[in-house]
């Protein structure tokens, strides 16, 4: 069964740092997402990507965040200057053409030091 | 008002009973209503999704939409101890792929 894939599974980055969260989403799903669940806290949402252009994009997704899908699979989530706060599990999703579902990922911890 | 309020638990149930979870919501544009496993450090996976209101049933599992009290649920008939985890409910707006607005879970444990 097919299934969104995310590298890495853990990454730890001090303060500061740039991060690049990196998702293969389901092969013919053309809607691509990201969220992030702090630790004990609900699922948020981030962005969602469509057509080579952001749709949607939450108050937490400010500047320091950016979306890219570089090819024909990968779907990347990068962090310009990471901070204290950013520690969370990013999960990546993806929805089939009709928009109806959403697929995640097993997600990234980011540990911010 | 939070836009979806869900019981946290920790719900604990003894193997082989009907398990009842619950969401209610405010916003009356959601449309799309789904339920979602997941496991310690995991992705949320995808159990249920259903449409507007009405009931859908696939296999043990039963969800449930009543949108005039705002109100959905999921039911789990013979629990087994591999259903224990946390159980979140999501929801949107009828727009296509808009974003998923999700309760905060509730943890059950089904006990041997």
């Amino acid at each position: 069964e097919p299934e969104v894939t995310q590298t890495p599974s853990h990454q730890v980055t001090q303060m500061g740092q740039e991060v690049i969260l990196r998702c293969v989403p389901i092969s013919n799903h053309l809607y691509f997402y990201w969220y992030r669940q702090i630790l004990g806290q609900k699922v948020e949402f981030l962005v969602s990507f469509y057509n080579n252009e952001i749709s949607e994009k939450s108050e937490i997704f400010d500047d320091q965040f950016s979306v890219e899908r570089p090819d024909g699979s990968n779907f990347t989530l990068k962090i310009r200057s990471t901070k204290l706060e950013d520690s969370a599990m990013y999960f990546c999703a993806s929805g089939p053409l009709s928009g109806d579902t959403q697929y995640f990922g097993p997600g990234t911890r980011l540990t911010v030091l | 008002q939070k836009e979806v309020e869900q019981d946290p638990g920790p719900l604990s149930v003894p193997e082989g009973a009907i398990v009842s979870l619950n969401c209610t919501y405010s916003n009356s544009a959601f449309q799309y209503f789904m339920w979602y496993r997941q496991y310690s450090r995991k992705g949320p996976e995808l159990l249920m999704y259903t449409y507007s209101s009405g009931n859908k049933e696939d296999g043990r599992f039963t969800a449930q939409v009543d949108k005039s009290s705002k109100y959905i649920s999921l039911f789990i008939r013979d629990s087994q101890p591999s259903d224990s985890a946390t159980y979140l409910c999501a929801m949107r707006p009828r727009n296509q792929g808009g974003k998923l607005i999700f309760g905060q879970g509730t943890e059950l444990s089904v006990k041997p």
